[in-house]
């Protein structure tokens, strides 16, 4: 039973460069959410989808954060330009119905991105 | 509103002794209440689970959490620490009847296991 997927698991570039970063959800979660951890500021919510749609993106840092869910099995999380402050480790996330909160959220790896 | 308060942000045990991580919490409303484990270069993955029946919860890896509302705690406890155990675990809340994403997080406690 596939988890959630992201990819790439790590990736290096050098600021000013556009990233992608990918997620793939569990087949028939409905809600996904986008997450950056870092030592100094734990684990903080970006922006979560229900049923595609975006409803809470307050946590998005800048305008250079975008991220879309064209469908109901695929997100993209977009930096662009990226800048050195940006590196961290990004997950997602799915759960189950409207992101109800007895729902437990089901993470992926997380992808590691360094910003030189 | 609600907050998470993790006591203790390193935990250190012996293998084969007990462990004891402290959570405690604030919400305006009745509480949903999660732990999460985090192993190196992982993702979260959830240990267990309070929602409103028994308010002792068991969850994976022998690992057990009790909720005490008089309290406002969640702890979670497990009889004998296997070195497989060290990780970063994380208490989290929502309040349990309202739609959306409300989750909080707390800041993790580091589990370390000594052999």
């Amino acid at each position: 039973d596939a988890g959630v997927i992201q990819s790439p698991r790590h990736e290096v570039t050098e600021m000013g460069q556009e990233v992608t970063l990918r997620c793939k959800p569990i087949s028939g979660h409905n809600s996904l959410f986008w997450y950056r951890q870092t030592m100094m500021r734990g684990l903080e919510l970006l922006i979560y989808f229900n049923n595609n749609v975006p409803i809470d993106d307050s946590g998005m840092p800048e305008d250079r954060f975008s991220a879309k869910m064209p469908n109901a099995s695929f997100s993209t999380l977009k930096i662009q330009p990226s800048e050195p402050r940006d590196s961290a480790v990004y997950f997602c996330a799915s759960s189950p119905g409207r992101g109800g909160n007895n729902q437990p959220q089901h993470f992926g790896d997380g992808t590691r991105l360094s910003i030189l | 509103a609600q907050s998470v308060t993790q006591l203790d942000s390193h935990v250190s045990v012996s293998e084969g002794t007990p462990v004891l991580l402290r959570c405690n919490y604030s919400s305006s409303y009745s509480p949903s209440l999660f732990w999460y484990v985090q192993h190196p270069n992982k993702g979260l993955q959830l240990l267990l689970k309070y929602t409103s029946a028994a308010t002792l919860v068991k969850g994976i890896n022998g690992f057990e959490a009790e909720f005490k509302k008089s309290e406002t705690s969640f702890h979670l406890t497990k009889p004998s620490a296997h070195m497989s155990d060290a990780a970063e675990y994380f208490c989290v809340v929502s309040p349990r009847q309202i739609a959306g994403n409300m989750l909080t997080f707390g800041g993790g406690t580091r589990l370390m296991v000594k052999p």
